[in-house]
């Protein structure tokens, strides 16, 4: 099993500053398709996970653009570039290139 | 719009049995692969169960392999999970999700494993 390591588990952003949140992972997540099958979710208090950010760096439908996804074979990073107060939560990183998908263990956002 | 709705989630015995349902709707519950993903509240995530379009493939992680059954019913837009065997551990709230990439998500079922 693909094991996803998250950092920093927690971080306090001043509202309009950047924020960075890493994952690697133990095995490569690209495919020979070309795709990186690494996605980012967001988990609001008292919500279900949503869906950032999937194959590396595609926002999906409704993502601000202030939310950005990289990296390369097992090391990534989310990148919000301007934190608003609604950026609060757990970020979760999760490869789904091979079963069983795996989770990183998660970044709390607070604001500062 | 989307919908997902899960159900099923009860206070069982370790050693007991459960089946989860999900209601979909609002998409072509049939061109799209499905999975379960469990939360122990102030825990993390762990998918648990995934299965195919048509159900031809089903995959599970390891914890749970021979003692959960994932299956879909796509006429009547519902994935479902059968829990045998059940475990403390197994304590947790249930998701189900859309797609490859969970791209949505139901609010979840919570299931308590405790004598």
């Amino acid at each position: 099993e693909i094991v996803m390591t998250q950092n920093p588990l927690s971080l306090t952003v001043t509202p309009g500053q950047p924020a960075s949140i890493s994952c690697n992972s133990s095995q490569s997540l690209l495919h020979s398709n070309g795709k990186t099958f690494l996605c980012w979710y967001l988990q609001k208090p008292g919500q279900p996970p949503q869906l950032l950010i999937y194959e590396l760096f595609n926002r999906y439908s409704g993502v601000p653009d202030r939310f950005s996804g990289s990296g390369s074979e097992t090391d990534f990073t989310l990148k919000i570039s301007r934190v608003e107060a609604e950026d609060v939560g757990l970020y979760y990183c999760m490869q789904n290139i091979y079963f069983p998908y795996t989770f990183g263990r998660g970044t709390k956002l607070e604001i500062k | 719009e989307v919908k997902l709705v899960e159900s099923g989630g009860v206070l069982v015995q370790p050693g007991g049995s459960l089946r989860l349902s999900c209601a979909a709707s609002g998409f072509i519950f049939n061109n799209y692969w499905m999975s379960w993903v469990r939360q122990v509240p102030g825990k993390g995530l762990e998918w648990v169960a995934g299965i195919k379009q048509d159900g031809s493939e089903k995959f599970y992680v390891d914890s749970v392999r021979g003692r959960f059954t994932i299956s879909r019913d796509n006429a009547k837009n519902s994935l479902y999970l059968q829990m045998n065997t059940l475990r403390a551990e197994d304590t947790a709230i249930y998701h189900c999700a859309k797609n490859w990439a969970l791209d949505y998500w139901g609010q979840g079922t919570p299931v308590t494993v405790s004598s």
